[in-house]
């Protein structure tokens, strides 16, 4: 049973576009929602993350918007640049536990010049 | 400072050979994750160290894996009598403490399983 789900599963827009991409989780006992960047043959960096007690959180050109009812979070790419051409990963955790990753299956992201 | 490594980067094995691989964390973090990450797929739970405490475990896909963490730092991901299915990146994150949800990543060993 797969707890975080991502969607889509690869994406394609133009420099200055804004690249969307969402995740659904099952568990409410999550309450951690970091965002993670990968670009090839490297390892994931955490790009930003979320809580569940605001609804939007911003840094620089990257945004979670947050709904807790829905179960849902999205990345939203504002400007986005061919730099930002990566894979991207979002993960939920319960603070209460190891605090062990659940990861979703990953959105390739390429942004076209 | 330096960052997670891991080594080797590659590992190309024959199935049915041990492999071990390494991972040193960042100086001074406690907590010590891997993960496996297959083709197409995302980052999947294998075991977790936190210090000096019993290792979470439940990730680990059969008993042919194992991991151990001397010291509290260096960690060593062992599969015996590897198969084709187990050809994948495998990752190694580390965080200040098991509190902490930053969890920093090497760059992954590329195992591939002939």
């Amino acid at each position: 049973q797969q707890q975080v789900k991502q969607s889509p599963q690869s994406l394609i827009v133009q420099k200055g576009g804004i690249p969307i991409i969402n995740c659904a989780y099952e568990n409410t006992a999550f309450d951690y929602f970091p965002w993670y960047q990968q670009f090839p043959g490297k390892g994931p960096a955490l790009l930003i993350a979320i809580r569940p007690d605001v609804s939007e959180k911003k840094e620089g050109r990257f945004t979670i918007s947050f709904n807790k009812s829905a179960k849902q979070f999205s990345l939203h790419i504002m400007d986005s640049q061919p730099g930002d051409s990566a894979t991207y990963f979002c993960a939920a955790s319960m603070s209460g536990s190891q605090g062990n990753l659940i990861f979703g299956k990953g959105t390739k992201l390429s942004v076209k010049p | 400072g330096a960052g997670v490594s891991q080594s080797p980067s590659n590992k190309v094995t024959e199935k049915g050979k041990d492999v071990e691989l390494r991972c040193d964390p960042i100086s001074g973090h406690t907590a010590l994750y891997w993960y496996r990450q297959s083709l197409g797929q995302g980052l999947e739970f294998l075991i977790y160290f936190q210090g000096n405490s019993a290792p979470d475990k439940s990730g680990l896909p059969s008993d042919r894996f194992s991991a151990e963490r001397t010291g509290g730092s260096v960690s060593t991901l062992t599969i015996q009598r590897t198969q084709q299915e187990d050809s994948a990146v495998y990752l190694c994150a580390s965080s200040l403490s098991g509190i902490s949800e930053t969890q920093y990543f090497g760059p992954g060993t590329r195992l591939l399983v002939l």
